[in-house]
């Protein structure tokens, strides 16, 4: 089965610094997803990717796939504190979007006023 | 409503109890999924339902979980005889139908925290 890697596990930055999460998967890589999570609150939808080379922007954030790597990474430009959270990569099944996912165990991100 | 809800939002419970999770999805949204969300565990699939289709009970941990979504709209997620093992935050989601050629995402609840004492 299909097994997404987060790192770093947890993240505490100071307002206003870049930052980078990655996931790795233990697969090829149909659709990546990224969420993010505030205590108490379901999953925000981020971004998906689909294709090798893709990258995609919201705001100050951006996420790129790299098929060969089996990677993504999601970047954070000038981050604030309202960028602290959780963010969790999730995969598809090869059928599109509609499929149950698998997810990454999260990487944990405090940013520091 | 304009998201997915759920409830309760919180349920504390006694060992050996049944209990309900009810899920609303987005409307006209075809598939429906639920998921939980432990500590050390991440967020692991439970159960899908697409449609009319036979739901994908793979993620399901035991026979003491089963799964219903009726009219093709709401779903409840029963757990039989709780053990304090299924403590955790029970999130559903859904999405359009799978054949759309739009890009799909799955939207999701804001869960129900579940402890069983």
């Amino acid at each position: 089965s299909q097994e997404l890697e987060q790192s770093p596990q947890s993240l505490i930055v100071q307002e206003g610094k870049n930052l980078t999460i990655n996931c790795t998967s233990s697969k090829t890589l149909y659709g990546l997803y990224w969420y993010k999570q505030k205590y108490g609150e379901g999953l925000i939808f981020l971004m998906m990717l689909q294709k090798g080379g893709e990258e995609k922007s919201h705001e100050k954030i951006t996420a790129k796939l790299d098929e060969k790597k089996q990677q993504s990474s999601l970047h954070i430009t000038a981050s604030q504190p309202s960028h602290a959270g959780i963010y969790l990569c999730g995969a598809g099944g090869n059928q599109g979007g509609s499929e149950k996912l698998v997810f990454g165990k999260g990487t944990k991100l405090t940013v520091n006023p | 409503g304009a998201g997915v809800s759920q409830s309760p939002s919180n349920k504390v419970t006694e060992k050996g109890k049944d209990v309900e999770l009810r899920c609303d999805p987005i409307s006209g949204h075809t598939a429906l999924y639920w998921y939980r969300q432990s500590l050390g565990q991440g967020l692991e699939f439970l159960i899908y339902f697409q449609g009319n289709s036979a739901p994908d009970k793979s993620g399901l941990p035991s026979d003491r979980f089963s799964a219903e979504r009726t009219g093709g709209s709401v779903s409840t997620l029963t757990i039989q005889r709780t053990q304090q093992e299924d403590s955790a935050v029970y999130l559903c989601a859904s999405s359009q139908d799978r054949f759309s050629r739009r890009e799909e995402t799955q939207y999701f609840g804001p869960g129900t925290r579940l402890l069983v004492l």
